[in-house]
């Protein structure tokens, strides 16, 4: 079965430091991966998705960026934290039928 | 881009109560999903349905394709019930490009 290996699951981080969240996947090839945010009292929202090696694509634009150097690796990354950064981090993928399964999540806190 | 209304936004219900949540989507669909988000924040997949209905334990997952209209109900509800419900559907219809969830249901059922 397809799994996602996210960490870590809580995090801490200054204003102005880097980040680097990284996803990985177990039992399946090739698949689409997303990376999505979830901030205070809203609705998780799609920041990133990949569908091959190297090959991104956001729908929103901030100070994040996304790399896939490997099949089965998703790294969401920023040079410098802004508060507005803090929020609940997810990945995803879309397997057969549709179906998506998702890691565990991240808990971002920029202080 | 698929827009998603879900409600109530809170409920709070006693023990064994019988449960409705409801989903609304703007822009035709390949399948609905139905996710379930505990108090840590990590996310499960409870259904994925494109037509009619599906049955879980206590939880049912009813989807109307003409009325873009998805229910989830919880019967005889109990406390580890409690958790946030979320309605997800395809980002603009269908493809690659992940899903858009709503805002999610808190429900909190008390012994």
């Amino acid at each position: 079965s397809q799994t996602i290996h996210q960490w870590p699951a809580t995090l801490v981080q200054p204003v102005g430091s880097p980040l680097s969240l990284e996803c990985t996947v177990e039992g399946t090839s090739n698949p689409n991966l997303y990376w999505y945010r979830q901030a205070a009292g809203r609705g998780l929202q799609l920041l990133f998705y990949s569908v091959g090696i190297g090959q991104i694509s956001s729908e929103v634009p901030q100070n994040l960026s996304a790399s896939r150097p490997q099949d089965r690796q998703f790294i969401l990354s920023s040079k410098k934290l802004l508060l507005s950064d803090s929020g609940f981090y997810l990945c995803a993928l879309q397997g057969a039928a549709f179906g998506y399964t998702f890691g565990s999540g991240t808990r971002l806190t920029v202080v | 881009k698929n827009e998603v209304e879900q409600s109530p936004q809170n409920l709070t219900a006693q023990e064994g109560e019988f449960i409705t949540i409801n989903c609304s989507y703007s822009v035709g669909i390949s399948a609905l999903h139905w996710l379930q988000q505990h108090p840590g924040g990590g996310i499960v997949s409870l259904f994925m349905l494109s037509s009619g209905k599906k049955k879980h334990g206590r939880l049912i997952a009813t989807i109307n394709i003409q009325e873009k209209h998805s229910s989830l109900h919880i019967t005889a509800s109990h406390p580890r019930d409690s958790a946030v419900y979320i309605c997800a559907v395809p980002y603009s219809g269908g493809g690659a490009d992940g899903l858009t969830f709503g805002k999610g249901t808190h429900l909190i059922i008390q012994p």
